[in-house]
């Protein structure tokens, strides 16, 4: 099975900031890559598809990027509804998701 | 708009079987794949099931099958999960999502989730 590995599990960061999480695959995975966002209390959404492909409807400032085996989301500027956990997903062989890196304001 | 509604989550007894079922609506149900994903409390995301559009095709981790049936309905426009021989390790929120390819996908709607908890 392909692992998922994600850093930090913890990230702390103030309005406006640029915000960088990332995902890192036991084997290449080409650009098979979601990114999901989940809010306390609610449904993940998709964020990020192939890897760099921003779903209809998500604010610009998120953005992916990578391929083979490391990957990352972007935040732009961190705006407070951003608070939530992320989760990364590869579906290269099957499906397997991160654990999560949980991002809350400074 | 695209909806995806859960039901039949609950407090069952181990080794008994519960099913969910998932509502769809504002797509084109039987163009699309589906699945289940599920999140045990304060735990990470697992796939547990996918079935094709003409469900005929269907996809367990080793963690559910032969314990786990999904199938669907695509004149009600309705996926179901019937669950048996339940564990403790199966309590978990059960969320049904629309997926872009069978098997290997990403999901790009989700449900709001339905909770089952396993416990005598």
């Amino acid at each position: 099975d392909i692992q998922m590995t994600q850093s930090p599990s913890l990230l702390s960061a103030s309005v406006g900031d640029r915000v960088t999480l990332n995902c890192k695959a036991s084997q290449n995975i080409y650009k098979n890559l979601a990114w999901y966002q989940q809010k306390l209390g609610e449904a993940p959404k998709l964020l990020i598809y192939n890897a760099n492909s921003l779903q209809t409807g998500i604010p610009s400032r998120f953005s992916g990027s990578g391929s083979g085996t490391d990957f990352t989301l972007t935040i732009s500027s961190l705006q407070p509804e951003d608070v939530a956990t992320y989760f990364c997903q590869q579906y290269y062989s099957g499906s397997t998701f991160g654990a999560g890196t949980k991002l809350e304001l400074k | 708009e695209v909806q995806l509604v859960e039901s039949g989550g609950g407090l069952v007894q181990p080794g008994r079987s519960l099913k969910l079922s998932c509502a769809a609506s504002g797509f084109t149900f039987s163009s699309f794949p589906m699945a289940w994903v599920r999140q045990a409390p304060k735990k990470g995301l697992e796939w547990v099931a996918s079935i094709s559009s003409g469900g005929g095709g269907t996809y367990y981790p080793d963690s559910v099958k032969g314990r786990f049936t999904i199938s669907r309905d695509n004149a009600k426009s309705t996926l179901y999960l019937q669950m048996d021989s339940l564990r403790s390790e199966d309590t978990a929120s059960y969320y049904c999502a629309r997926s872009i390819y069978y098997y290997s996908s990403y999901l790009d709607y989700w449900g709001q989730g339905v909770m089952v908890t396993v416990s005598s």
